[in-house]
């Protein structure tokens, strides 16, 4: 496809769930980044993967929340044992190198 | 601790006027960027800053990086309806990119 991709766009779950959330990024682009969006709120940066290098996870909030990417392609965002303050809009983003970031429309995470 | 701050963080204007939305960054970075987002959507990339000095312009916006001062600025000249979003800043540091509150604009026929 043109663009970022996510899925699923909306996501309801029972809180002490697990959730997988998945991110296709634009081909050959080298680096992907995942951040959380409360209401209202700025971007929290949570993630970044740049190529086969280590992947920076400092912006992690807590050891439930863990991604994974395959190579230069998907990735995916699994957060364990959910919180109703886990609540938010997940968006990810890929760029080549360090320029510019195209954003997926973001999976809205709605824990009860 | 490194902030980003925009201000005004909200901001309702009338057709036609000018304004001007500033970005404050409490570290060194020679990377800006802004984005734009309607309600319920993802962020649209709109300017890309470089360098001390920096200004591009798309349409009736035009955004300005100073290194220096550590300050950005995205002026809207003779805003139009269309233009209502919320826009964010976004300082590159080290790879990991550090987003203002964002600025809530409406614009007003």
């Amino acid at each position: 496809g043109a663009g970022v991709s996510q899925s699923p766009s909306n996501k309801v779950t029972e809180k002490g769930k697990d959730v997988e959330l998945r991110c296709d990024p634009i081909s050959g682009h080298t680096a992907l980044y995942w951040y959380r969006q409360r209401l209202g709120q700025g971007l929290e940066f949570l993630i970044y993967f740049q190529g086969n290098s280590a992947p920076d996870k400092s912006g992690l909030p807590s050891d439930r929340f863990s991604a994974e990417r395959t190579g230069e392609s998907v990735s995916t965002l699994t957060i364990q044992r959910t919180q109703q303050e886990d609540s938010a809009v997940y968006l990810c983003a890929s760029s080549l190198q360090r320029y510019e970031q195209y954003f997926g429309p973001g999976t809205r995470l709605t824990v009860t | 601790e490194l902030k980003v701050e925009q201000n005004p963080l909200f901001l309702s204007m009338q057709e036609g006027k000018n304004y001007t939305i500033y970005c404050n960054y409490s570290t060194t970075s020679d990377r800006l960027y802004w984005y734009r987002q309607d309600p319920g959507k993802s962020l649209e990339s709109l300017f890309v800053l470089l360098s001390n000095g920096a200004v591009k312009q798309e349409g009736r916006l035009m955004a300005s990086l100073d290194t220096k001062a550590r300050l950005s600025t995205l002026h809207i000249t003779a805003a139009v309806h269309d233009l209502s979003a919320t826009y964010f800043c976004a300082v590159d540091i080290s790879r990991q990119f550090y987003f203002g509150t964002g600025t809530s604009l409406t614009v007003i026929p």
